[in-house]
């Protein structure tokens, strides 16, 4: 089974401050997704990256997928309240068979 | 917009009871998920389902068994419940991608 870690676990930051999360793993995958799960939600999707090395941004999030596709990280630039969750990322193994291993989650708070 | 629904939102068992969760989609999607989650470990997912009555285990079968009778609807069956079975269970449908959750269950065994 392929594990997927994120750093940090937990994440306090004001408002207006930049942060980033990371995705780590020794295994190799043909895409990976970032989720935001919301108390009492499931997660939601936010983005898809499938290529080695490829840069997707969401207004001001910034994805980031690793040249080898084994990682990835998710910055947030000048972080907002409304920015709280849960942040999970997820591979996939097999492109197209759409079972995912969910990375351990970045539970992330903004302060006012 | 895809609804994926759980019949319920939280649920307390006993320890030995038979416990049903249902999961029905309305997007005719053909693949299901059912996840439990738990703080520190992410998403682990139990069993799926590429088709009716077509079921594969994932990481964490024991103690649970699935049945898909119907496309929309898969259900996660608890044949007899255990205190290490509370936990969060999410359920979720997939078109090419993207999966599409649940509110999820809050399942508490005592």
């Amino acid at each position: 089974t392929q594990l997927l870690e994120q750093s940090p676990q937990f994440l306090s930051i004001q408002e207006g401050e930049n942060l980033t999360v990371y995705c780590n793993s020794s295994s190799v995958f043909s895409s990976l997704q970032w989720y935001r799960q919301e108390p009492g939600e499931g997660p939601v999707l936010l983005v898809t990256v499938v290529t080695g090395g490829e840069v997707k941004k969401l207004k001001r999030l910034t994805f980031q997928f690793g040249d080898a596709r084994k990682d990835s990280s998710l910055h947030i630039t000048a972080a907002q309240p409304g920015d709280t969750g849960l942040y999970l990322c997820a591979g996939e193994t097999n492109f197209g068979n759409e079972k995912l291993t969910f990375g351990t989650g970045t539970r992330l708070t903004i302060i006012p | 917009d895809v609804k994926v629904t759980q019949s319920s939102r939280y649920l307390v068992k006993r320890t030995g009871e038979k416990v049903f969760l249902e999961c029905v989609q309305d997007m005719d999607h053909e693949n299901m998920f059912w996840y439990r989650q738990d703080p520190g470990l992410g998403l682990r997912l139990i069993y799926f389902s590429y088709d009716v009555k077509m079921k594969e285990k994932g990481d964490i079968p024991e103690g649970y068994s699935v049945s898909r009778e119907k496309k929309e609807r898969f259900s996660l069956i608890l044949e007899s419940a255990s205190t290490n079975q509370t936990s969060m269970y999410l359920c979720a449908s997939t078109d090419p991608h993207e999966q599409y959750f649940g509110p999820g269950t809050r399942l508490t065994v005592t």
